[in-house]
């Protein structure tokens, strides 16, 4: 079975920040992972994904995931944080053997002025 | 810009009506998923389909919800009769399954509110 988990379901970072959501991971076998970004009134969007690849993967909007076995983790950072950043981020997973994505329960970012 | 289509995008009904909601793919792609979600439970995955067949709707209430195929440009999900416990943002998503299963790409959504 596979499942992830997201450490803070509202984060808060000042305009400029780093931007830090923690993601880990629980799966039986070698994992794709991803991360969506839903803004208001839309649907999820994908940001970026991990496939067995290079650990550390560059999305969209300047995001960056870096996938860490040892810690089951895939944590999703942006170096500067912007106003327009503000929106919730999903977590998920999926493996080879299916086409179907486990979506973690979101966090969503706050951009403080 | 290929993308992904849902219709209503709102929807207000009384209790007991029936609903139905329609998507349509991404042309091209050959699976669909329908996904209900809540402030409560989240992004719940419903059904999913490859190839217009039905894999996995065991995240669906059977006795009144049902979703089809009717052909590669359409997918619809029905509640009959609908319940206030519906009442949920259901999203429709696409992907070329296989080796690209991780896209999926989403519709904007129905917003549904049974009174």
């Amino acid at each position: 079975a596979q499942s992830v988990t997201q450490l803070g379901s509202h984060v808060s970072v000042s305009e400029g920040a780093l931007v830090l959501l923690r993601c880990n991971y629980s799966s039986s076998v070698p994992p794709y992972l991803f991360w969506y970004v839903q803004y208001p009134n839309q649907g999820l969007q994908l940001l970026l994904k991990y496939t067995s690849a290079a650990t550390l993967v560059k999305g969209i909007n300047g995001f960056e995931a870096e996938f860490k076995k040892s810690e089951t983790s895939f944590h999703l950072t942006k170096p500067s944080a912007h106003m327009s950043d503000a929106a919730e981020y999903f977590c998920a997973v999926s493996s080879n053997r299916d086409d179907k994505i486990i979506f973690g329960k979101g966090t969503r970012l706050h951009i403080l002025p | 810009d290929a993308r992904v289509t849902q219709t209503p995008r709102h929807k207000v009904t009384e209790m007991g009506q029936e609903v139905t909601m329609r998507c349509q793919p991404i042309l091209g792609h050959n699976t669909v998923f329908w996904y209900r979600q809540t402030m409560m439970q989240g992004l719940e995955l419903l059904a999913y389909f490859r190839n217009r067949a039905p894999l996995d709707d065991s995240g669906m209430p059977k006795d009144r919800f049902s979703a089809e195929m009717p052909d590669a440009t359409l997918a619809t999900l029905k509640i009959q009769p609908s319940e206030p416990r519906d009442s949920a943002v259901y999203f429709c998503a696409s992907g070329l399954g296989g080796d690209y299963s991780y896209e999926q790409y989403f519709g904007p959504g129905t917003r549904l509110t049974v009174t």
